[in-house]
This record gives C-alpha cells, sequence and structure tokens, in this order.
C-alpha cells in the first residue's frame, strides 16, 4: 500500500490566487514528520514546510501552509497569493517514528504538477 | 552557501560500463541519503548513512550497487555494469539526525546526477 498518495497528476491557478495541494497518507504509527518539497524545472528539491504528528497548529511558513487534518490522515499544502514562480512539481513526504527496527527516510508521494498562469 | 554537492552532474555511459557517484554532504550533517528519481514519480529510497555506518538499504539496491560513506563526510555511489533501467536521477541529501538532531530535520538535497545508460 502506498504510504502517500498525492491524487492531483496538474493543478492549476491564476496568479495572485490560492491553491490547495493534496497528499493523504497511511500509518499506524502516532509519531510521524510529514514534509512538502518544492522541485522546479531545474531540478534541485527545496524543502517548504514541516507538520509534526503532534502539533497542535497547522504549519505556516510565509506564503505556504498545512492544512493538517489528523483523523482523515490528510496534510494538504495551501500556497496563498501564487506567483508564477510557484510553477513547479510538489511533492509531499512522510518520516515515520523511530521504532525497533524503525527508519528515518522520507517517503515520498508522486508529486502534484502546479502551472501557475499570468 | 555550502549546500549539498553532488558530482558529476550528468553521467552518459554504455551498458555494461561501472558508474560512480560522489556527494558532498553539509558538514555538520551526520546523516546521509540516496534516492533515485525517474521521469514523473517521486524520489525512491535507496540507502542511508549515520556518520560512516550504513543503517538500512532499500530493496531497489540490487547487488550491482554499493553506497560508501567511508569517513562519515563524502559518500560515494556505484553502479556496476550498469542496465538502461538504471537510467534516473540520483540524489543525494543530508540532514542532522539521531541524538544530535531534531525530529523534524529536514532533507537537504543536492541538485543531483542525471544518469544516462545508452
Amino acid at each position: 500500500a502506498q504510504k502517500i498518495t498525492q491524487t492531483q497528476p496538474g493543478m492549476f491557478v491564476q496568479e495572485k490566487e490560492a491553491v490547495t495541494l493534496d497528499c493523504t497518507y497511511d500509518t499506524s504509527d502516532q509519531s510521524y514528520g510529514l514534509f512538502w518539497y518544492k522541485q522546479p524545472s531545474s531540478g534541485e528539491m527545496i524543502f517548504l514546510i514541516y507538520q509534526g504528528s503532534y502539533d497542535e497548529q497547522n504549519a505556516t511558513e510565509g506564503r505556504y501552509s498545512l492544512n493538517f487534518q489528523k483523523a482523515r490522515k490528510s496534510a494538504n499544502l495551501v500556497i496563498s497569493a501564487s506567483q508564477l514562480g510557484d510553477s513547479a512539481m510538489y511533492f509531499c513526504a512522510m518520516r515515520e517514528a523511530i521504532t525497533q527496527g524503525g527508519s528515518e527516510k522520507l517517503v515520498f508521494g508522486k508529486g502534484t504538477k502546479l502551472t501557475v498562469n499570468p | 552557501d555550502t549546500g549539498v554537492s553532488q558530482n558529476p552532474r550528468h553521467k552518459i555511459t554504455k551498458r555494461g560500463q561501472n558508474v560512480t557517484f560522489r556527494c558532498d554532504p553539509i558538514s555538520e550533517h551526520n546523516r546521509l541519503y540516496w534516492y533515485r528519481q525517474t521521469l514523473g514519480q517521486g524520489p525512491e529510497f535507496l540507502t542511508y548513512f549515520q556518520n560512516e555506518a550504513q543503517l538500512e538499504k532499500s530493496r531497489l539496491l540490487s547487488d550491482r550497487f554499493s553506497a560508501e560513506r567511508p569517513k562519515g563526510s563524502f559518500s560515494t555511489l556505484e553502479i556496476q555494469r550498469t542496465e538502461q533501467g538504471d537510467s534516473a536521477m540520483y540524489l543525494c541529501a543530508s540532514s542532522l539526525g539521531g541524538r544530535t538532531g531534531k525530529r523534524n530535520s529536514p532533507l537537504h538535497f543536492g541538485n543531483g546526477t542525471r544518469l544516462t545508460v545508452t
């Protein structure tokens, strides 16, 4: 079963509008972390925002915020006031808790391609 | 800004040849990861090191693949007897982890090495 599901292969948004990119995850752990990365066409992976499973408030970083719904196991990224430079692939990733034999790796979804139209 | 550095940026090789990639992490980071990314997919975990110890290897890492981090600083990823299916972007990332780092430490990625096997 996929750990991270991003159901939107592509999304379009008008410049200056807000957009939500969906991410659902699957884990039986109570302690985990969720990350969003941006990958422009140049290829580098850029860390955007982090949400811990025990964080009571939704994470925010500038124009990026996370709509974290723990019961639904969703961690949607909201980009406000979209800019042309936001056009890129966006990946959701999860790090599960370290249990006996647990792992520190990030598991990534397949990504959503965001296009910002002028 | 001394980020994660990967060399070479591009590598074209003929099937059956061996290739080696190098990754220099952020200097204070104790964890180093290798991922592989194919077109239209998210990064797939290959292996990671904490200092010089290789703590986890994915089943994707066949016996033709070997990674080392001999002094706990830079790392090399070698692919022997390359196959066309090995063509991908190979991403290296580093982070602070374990006792020396926070659980929410993001991975910082390099620009990757694009391998083309002809």
